[in-house]
C-alpha cells in the first residue's frame, strides 16, 4: 500500500540554521503530498502541499519540490526561527480518490535561540 | 472561532468504560474524518464520513463506533476502553468529496488525549 518515510528525529538546531527534513513516498498512482505542522498544544496545520511531478509548494519561508523521479517531498528553510520549533508531518493524499491522508512518522524540531 | 473544535481536550478513564469525543466543523465541509495518533507521534486514519455516509473504516475494532447526526458533526463513541486506546485523536474536515485531498486541505481540530489507567 501507500506509505510515507521521513527521517527520524528529533532535530535541534540554532536559530538562522538551513533546515532539511527529507520525505520520500511509495505510491501505486499520482499522490498530492503535503507537509503538516503541528505546535505544541495544537492540531495539524498545512504547511504546503505539490499536486503534480515538480511542483514547488512554498509557505512561510518553507519549500518543497515533487520529485516523482526520486519519489521525494523533502521540507527545506534557509534559516530557521525558534517559533518554528514543531513537528512535521509529511503526507500524501491517496490517489485513488479514496479521501484519506497517509501520513509518515513525523519529525520534532526544536530551534534554540 | 475555532474551525474544527473537540471535545474533551483531556480525557483520563478506566479500563473498560465507555466515552465518546465530539466533534463540530463550521467550515460547511462535506467530509469529516477520525485520525489517531499514536505515543510516537503516528498519526493513522480511523474513519471518513461524507455528508453522514461513512466513506472509510480502516480496520479499526468494532468497539470504536462513530456517529454522524448531521454532516458538520462526527462524534467518536468507543466501548470498552483498553489501555492500548491511549492516544491522541483528531478530528478533521475537507471540503470535495472524490477529490477532497487532491487539492485541497484538511482541517485538524486540536486533538483529544485519551488516557486509559
Amino acid at each position: 500500500g501507500d506509505s510515507v518515510t521521513q527521517m527520524e528525529g528529533p532535530v535541534t538546531l540554532s536559530e538562522e540554521a538551513f533546515l532539511t527534513i527529507n520525505c520520500t513516498y511509495t505510491a501505486t498512482g499520482y499522490p498530492s503530498l503535503f507537509w503538516y505542522v503541528q505546535y505544541p498544544g495544537e492540531g495539524l496545520q498545512l504547511l504546503l502541499k505539490a499536486t503534480k511531478a515538480d511542483d514547488k509548494g512554498s509557505n512561510k519561508g518553507f519549500e518543497a519540490t515533487y520529485r516523482k523521479e526520486t519519489t521525494s517531498f523533502h521540507l527545506e528553510k534557509g534559516s530557521v526561527q525558534v517559533s518554528d520549533s514543531a513537528v512535521y508531518f509529511c503526507a500524501l493524499s491517496d490517489p485513488g480518490g479514496s479521501e484519506k491522508l497517509v501520513f509518515g512518522k513525523g519529525t520534532k524540531l526544536t530551534v534554540n535561540p | 472561532d475555532t474551525a474544527v473544535s473537540q471535545t474533551p481536550k483531556y480525557l483520563v478513564t478506566q479500563m473498560g468504560n465507555d466515552k465518546s469525543i465530539k466533534c463540530e466543523q463550521n467550515l460547511g465541509h462535506d467530509t469529516m474524518y477520525w485520525y489517531k495518533q499514536d505515543s510516537k507521534k503516528f498519526l493513522k486514519i480511523m474513519f471518513s464520513y461524507n455528508n453522514k455516509e461513512l466513506i472509510i473504516n480502516e480496520t479499526v475494532p468494532n468497539r470504536f463506533s462513530p456517529k454522524s447526526p448531521d454532516k458538520a458533526h462526527l462524534n467518536l463513541h468507543i466501548n470498552s476502553l483498553e489501555l492500548g486506546d491511549s492516544a491522541v485523536y483528531f478530528c478533521a474536515s475537507s471540503s470535495d468529496r472524490g477529490r477532497a485531498l487532491m487539492n485541497t486541505e484538511a482541517f485538524f481540530g486540536q486533538g483529544t488525549r485519551l488516557t486509559v489507567v
